[in-house]
């Protein structure tokens, strides 16, 4: 297995557009993670998933935002609407079952015009 | 309120030489710590971990020292090369009493090691 990836790498999307995002995790890790990074920050947690129930949201996930992970393997990150502010870096990380470290993927890069 | 906290923007160290980038926490619930390594447009590569109930943690040469009474942490890289320069993270986490375990991560140090 060679890891996390994320699809696409790049997005651009003019305000108002829906854009969705597909994570797909190492193999038989439970528990996945999407963050979102902007310029100068460090990346921050959005949602959790363990297996297929969504477990915890940050406040940072407004209502334009979903997420799932149906069968627990690949998750998606759907935005509606999309704003300008919405234009980050999007990451989702991977854990497995009895580690305590996440591994990343490489990114999406969404740019909102 | 950011829980953890890395000061320097910036470091820049000469090759060969000790690279050691530092982080401060501030909740003491944390039990788990990490470093990642980060290139423009990708995603964090990680390098070492560390549990609170250690206090030094060595791989190759990176070692990551906690000091839990300063809440305090640090990375060390020896000796630096210039393939290093990348953008450092520290990231926190509560694995354990009933924390999801999601990471919480300074706003990191770009290092430049210079040949």
């Amino acid at each position: 297995d060679t890891g996390v990836s994320q699809d696409p790498r790049h997005k651009i999307t003019k305000r108002g557009q829906n854009v969705t995002f597909r994570c797909d995790p190492i193999s038989e890790h439970n528990r996945l993670y999407w963050y979102r990074q902007t310029l100068g920050q460090g990346p921050e947690f959005l949602t959790y998933f363990q297996n297929e129930a969504q477990l915890e949201k940050s406040r940072l996930l407004s209502d334009r935002f979903s997420a799932e992970r149906p069968k627990g393997s690949f998750s998606t990150l759907e935005i509606q609407r999309t704003e300008q502010g919405d234009s980050a870096m999007y990451l989702c990380a991977s854990k497995g079952r009895h580690g305590d470290t996440q591994y990343f993927g490489p990114g999406t890069r969404l740019t909102v015009l | 309120d950011q829980q953890v906290k890395q000061n320097s923007p910036s470091l820049s160290v000469q090759e060969g030489r000790i690279s050691i980038l530092n982080c401060d926490y501030t909740n003491s619930m944390f039990d788990y710590f990490l470093w990642y390594k980060k290139y423009p447009a990708e995603g964090p590569t990680f390098l070492i971990s560390i549990s609170s109930i250690k206090d030094k943690n060595e791989d190759g040469r990176f070692t990551v020292f906690l000091n839990k009474s300063a809440k305090h942490l640090s990375l060390h890289i020896v000796p630096s090369q210039p393939g290093d320069s990348a953008v450092y993270f520290c990231a926190a986490s509560m694995n354990y009493g009933g924390s999801q375990g999601n990471l919480i991560f300074g706003k990191g140090t770009k290092l430049s090691v210079k040949p």
